[in-house]
């Protein structure tokens, strides 16, 4: 079955600007996770999504913000984009909330660079 | 704040022999962790993990320790193939905390022929 997608796979957006990302589960998964991963602070946890509502909540500031459609889309949207945003946002589906370990698969990202 | 650590940025290794990687956390609270693998351009892959309840979890050439009294945790790669070579990351979360992953830095492995 097809993997988890992520579009677009490159995206450079200049500050001030706003961003939307998609990310398409697995078929029959329910649950959808988004990430930031930068070099200096890691993977780090943006939202998760069950159901259409958001389950659980990181650390970022409002301007990140995300949605899950009734199929299990997601996409995820940054408004007036900083420089610090640029970064890897990889996105994890799963067929049980909160489940991390076997069949919580990654997608291969979408690079965002802030110019 | 690291709450997860991953004090070594690389580590080489020989094929055929052990590799160790290491992990130390500083929740007292996490009581789920996790290990995942990346290649470039992938995304990370669940590899193994272990409940707190256990102190040691093995899954063919796998194997992870769970030191709870010093909040550390390793990874054992019995023996190393070149195809290991990728970047791991340790992972921890806990119930109280909706099970929310927080990751460590990583440490790039170089499994040389």
């Amino acid at each position: 079955k097809a993997g988890v997608t992520q579009t677009p796979r490159y995206l450079i957006k200049t500050r001030g600007q706003q961003v939307t990302l998609s990310c398409s589960p697995i078929s029959g998964h329910r649950s959808v996770s988004w990430y930031q991963q930068t070099p200096g602070q890691g993977l780090q946890f943006l939202f998760e999504y069950f159901s259409e509502t958001q389950r659980n909540k990181g650390n970022f500031p409002g301007r990140f913000s995300g949605r899950q459609f009734s199929n299990s889309r997601s996409e995820m949207n940054v408004s007036t984009l900083e420089l610090g945003d640029s970064a890897l946002y990889l996105c994890a589906s799963s067929f049980g909330a909160g489940q991390t370990n076997y069949g919580y698969t990654f997608g291969s990202g979408t690079r965002l660079t802030v110019v | 704040d690291q709450q997860v650590k991953q004090n070594s940025p690389s580590l080489s290794v020989q094929e055929g022999r052990i590799s160790i990687l290491n992990c130390d956390y500083t929740n007292s609270m996490f009581d789920y962790f996790l290990w995942y693998k990346k290649y470039p351009a992938e995304g990370p892959t669940f590899l193994i993990s272990i409940s707190s309840i256990k102190d040691k979890n093995e899954d063919g050439r796998f194997t992870v320790f769970l030191n709870k009294s010093a909040k550390h945790l390793s990874l054992h790669i019995v023996p190393s193939q070149p195809g290991d070579s990728a970047v791991y990351f340790c992972a921890a979360s806990n119930a109280g905390n909706n099970r929310k992953l927080i990751w460590g830095l990583g440490t790039s492995l170089a499994v040389n022929p």
